[in-house]
């Protein structure tokens, strides 16, 4: 079975482009994660989506990031303008939903904001 | 206070020896936990489910402690494969929002 993929898995781009990171989630999981990773703060959850709905968003740093999920095999995680604190790794994570039930995370996208 | 706390090692041992890692998480209204294994610059997979009654998955046991708020990894007959990063997994406020603890690095030597 094919797991979470992600794209692209590396990406340098300066300072105030734009970024644009993608997911397929696993076919029948309803439930999509965004997360990122960095040394200092570990792995963070920055939004979730169940059924295609964005649900909790309360992890998203500020308004320069955005989410969508225009159906249930792709999701994208928008940056615009990016900056150099943006330098992380962007991991996106599917599961079944229920209480005992795990993620299941993609490869991630290393991003690096020069 | 972090969410969920573990010590971040590393904890270098030999071959063959049996390891233990432990996490304290602070929602006492959390009722799923995970172990996850990440090896270096590759994505967290779940290592194994953490029940009440704790549970073994070969030389994994992983125990569960509600009332100190605690869970526990123990590693028997360590080998080389086994050093990766182990990361203590709660849910949190919502049973789909998962917080993850900063990682235990374990390295095993010859």
């Amino acid at each position: 079975d094919a797991g979470v993929i992600q794209s692209p898995r590396h990406e340098v781009t300066e300072m105030g482009q734009e970024v644009t990171l993608r997911c397929k989630p696993i076919s029948g999981h309803d439930y999509l994660f965004w997360y990122r990773q960095t040394m200092m703060r570990g792995l963070e959850l920055l939004i979730y989506f169940n059924n295609n709905v964005p649900i909790d968003d309360s992890g998203m740093p500020e308004d320069r990031f955005s989410a969508k999920m225009p159906n249930a095999s792709f999701s994208t995680l928008k940056i615009q303008p990016s900056e150099p604190r943006d330098s992380a790794v962007y991991f996106c994570a599917s599961g079944t939903g229920g209480l005992k039930q795990p993620q299941h995370f993609g490869d991630g996208t290393r991003l690096s904001i020069l | 206070r972090k969410e969920v706390e573990q010590d971040p090692g590393p904890f270098n041992v030999p071959e063959g020896a049996t390891v233990a890692f432990n996490c304290t998480y602070s929602n006492s209204a959390s009722q799923s936990f995970f172990w996850y294994r990440q090896d270096c610059r590759k994505e967290p997979k779940l290592l194994m489910s953490v029940y009440s009654s704790g549970n073994e998955d070969g030389r994994f046991t992983a125990q569960l402690n509600r009332a100190s708020q605690y869970i526990s990894l123990l590693i028997r007959d360590s080998k080389l494969s086994d050093s990766a990063t182990y990361l203590c997994v709660v849910n949190g406020d919502s049973s789909y929002k998962l917080i993850f603890g900063s990682g235990t690095r374990l390295l095993v030597r010859p």
